[in-house]
Order: structure tokens, then sequence, then C-alpha cells
């Protein structure tokens, strides 16, 4: 079974506008990843956070964390066309096998 | 290499045959995980080997899936008897474990069984 579920399962917004994307999971945790993924192939890792932290910054992406609630969201600010892409949430890891949700897919229209 | 290397990136085999997909981690990453990922769907791990530790297996779908590592580099996923329920993208990864640091990604291999 899956550790993480992400939600909604597909957001369609316009460019310069904010996404959120929201990841649950079910058990506890070292670590939290958030990984991006085009056209079907190869992932690449956005951001990590760790479970003694509550937020983080990269550029345009923001990540929360709430180990009380299992729970952690994705920001994209300003979204922009190239954005559009999958985004998924992946825990475990630290020798422990990592555990992806299903995903999210972003649309982001010009 | 300064990347995760998959090969073949693509692959088309019939029905019964055995198939063999190679990766090519980084170079010193103790971590690398298998996974399949079928058209829209999110990644289904397979098997993940850490350093000189028993691999973890749980994923594998059946026994006609088997992986191996050589050397702590580069492993090999072999599919016998494939099925056509066996066609997705099969992704393989790489890490220095243990280290808190995000996963890198091959360009996966694409298999069709027709």
């Amino acid at each position: 079974s899956q550790q993480g579920e992400e939600d909604p399962q597909a957001l369609s917004i316009q460019e310069g506008e904010n996404a959120t994307m929201n990841c649950s999971y079910k058990t506890s945790i070292n670590n939290l990843q958030w990984y991006r993924q085009n056209s079907g192939r190869g992932l690449v890792h956005l951001i990590l956070i760790r479970s003694n932290e509550r937020e983080k910054h990269s550029g345009r992406l923001r990540v929360t964390l709430d180990t009380s609630k299992k729970s952690s969201s994705l920001l994209i600010t300003a979204s922009r066309a190239a954005d559009t892409a999958s985004y998924f949430c992946a825990t475990g890891g630290s020798y422990n096998k990592l555990i992806f949700g299903a995903g999210t897919r972003l649309a982001v229209h010009p | 290499g300064a990347g995760v290397s998959q090969s073949p990136s693509n692959k088309v085999t019939e029905k019964g045959k055995d198939v063999e997909l190679r990766c090519d981690p980084i170079s010193g990453h103790t971590a690398l995980y298998w996974y399949r990922q079928s058209l829209g769907q999110g990644l289904e791990f397979l098997i993940y080997f850490q350093g000189n530790s028993a691999p973890d297996k749980s994923g594998l779908p059946s026994d006609r899936f088997s992986a191996e590592r050589t050397g702590g580099s580069v492993s090999t996923l072999t599919i016998q008897r494939t099925q056509q329920e066996d066609s997705a993208v099969y992704l393989c990864a790489s890490s220095l474990e243990g280290q808190g640091a995000g996963y890198t990604f091959g360009s996966g291999t694409r298999l069709t069984v027709v």
C-alpha cells in the first residue's frame, strides 16, 4: 500500500496563480520529499523536509510539514506554463524504502 | 557519470521472452531503487539495495522478477517470461543513503510487451 496520498489528483490553473498540493501519510517519518515528473519519465527531486522542520523554501517552492496531522503541502507561487508536470510526495528513505504517492497532475495554462 | 543511466531507453519484446534492464547509478551512491510506473499511475516500489545489506525485495510482483547489484554499483532487473501486464516504464534511482539527500532518478526504460 502507498504511504503518501496526494490531493487533488489533478489541478488546473492560470499562469501567475499559486498552486497548492497536499500529501497525507500514515506512519511516522524521518523526512518527506517532493518530486516532479515531466512526460512520464525520470523524476526530479525538488525539496526534502525533515521531521523536525515545519517549513522550507526553495525559490518559488514552499513546503510545510505537520507531523501531528501527518500531512505536508507543496505551494508553487506565481506559476508558469513550464511548471506543468506531475508532482509526487514520498516518505521513507534513511535506510527505509522510499514510497511514493499517486501524484498530482498540475496544468498551468498561459 | 554525472547522473543515473538506464539502458535501453525503450524495449519492445514478445510475450514470453526474457528481458534485462540495466541501471548505472551515480558513483559512490550506496542506495539503489527500482520502481515501475504504468501509464498515468504513481510509482510502484519493486526492490531496494542498500550497501552490503540484503536487498528489500518486498515489491517484486512475482517470481518472474529478479534483480541483482554487482559490486555495489551496476544493477540489472530481469523479467522472465514477460507478460503484457509487465508493460510499463521501469525507473531506477540512487542516493547517498542516510545523508538525508534526495534520490536521483534515471530516465527510465519503457518496456512494451507485444
